[in-house]
């Protein structure tokens, strides 16, 4: 079943604002990874995290793999309309092989000009 | 161009008539998996395999069959197909590039109601 809490569940903000969301969960994580899914299409990877405490980012969005392997976080600074969709955070358990993934269940961002 | 496709991309059908959906990827990835998305359960991984003939249950494999005779390609099949089996379901490869890691890609999207 689905081991990861992702929240918010969605988040209505206005354009310049700066986005957060994260995931957490009770086992711990080899890999964590963010995606964005647009209306009509499938997510397209954003980040990818492989060591606890990593910080790595993507232009305005700024992913963190949690110190204790149980959590990720996501931020957007500076939120234009096309940041618009769905996010999903997913990882790898560390007693899961590679290539099996559990996802959250997703934030919606919804950006108001 | 890196592209993961699948087909049909609509298809409606009913209950146990045995269908296939079928999933293809130009790069060379070992890794590829099918997931299922219902509203607000995210995307549910359904089978995933790590290379030719090895495949592996995800988390809701129970109604759902695969295949990994080619590198390229990973169908997925409904034997006998249920309503509770009507979903949005992704194709997705797998696999590490030199520079930038962990890559992934995802199929358009295949929605399926069974009636």
């Amino acid at each position: 079943g689905q081991q990861l809490n992702q929240s918010p569940q969605s988040m209505f903000i206005q354009e310049g604002e700066d986005v957060s969301m994260n995931c957490t969960s009770s086992s711990i994580f080899n890999t964590w990874l963010w995606y964005k899914q647009d209306p009509g299409e499938g997510p397209v990877l954003l980040i990818a995290l492989y060591k606890a405490g990593e910080l790595t980012s993507n232009g305005r969005l700024t992913a963190q793999f949690g110190i204790t392997r149980k959590d990720s976080f996501l931020n957007i600074s500076a939120s234009i309309p096309s940041d618009v969709g769905i996010y999903f955070c997913a990882g790898q358990l560390r007693t899961d092989s590679w290539g099996k993934l559990q996802f959250g269940a997703g934030t919606q961002v919804v950006v108001t000009p | 161009e890196a592209q993961v496709t699948q087909n049909p991309r609509y298809l409606i059908t009913v209950t146990g008539k045995k269908l296939t959906v079928t999933c293809s990827q130009n790069m060379n990835h070992e890794y590829m998996s099918w997931y299922r998305q219902d509203p607000g359960l995210g995307l549910r991984q359904i089978y995933y395999s790590m290379n030719v003939e090895v495949t592996d249950k995800g988390d809701v494999p129970e109604g759902y069959k695969v295949s990994r005779k080619e590198k390229r390609n990973f169908p997925l099949i409904l034997e006998s197909p249920s309503p509770n089996q009507t979903s949005l379901y992704f194709c997705a490869s797998i696999g590490t590039s030199g520079s930038s890691g962990y890559e992934q890609y995802f199929g358009p999207g295949t929605r399926l109601t069974v009636t």
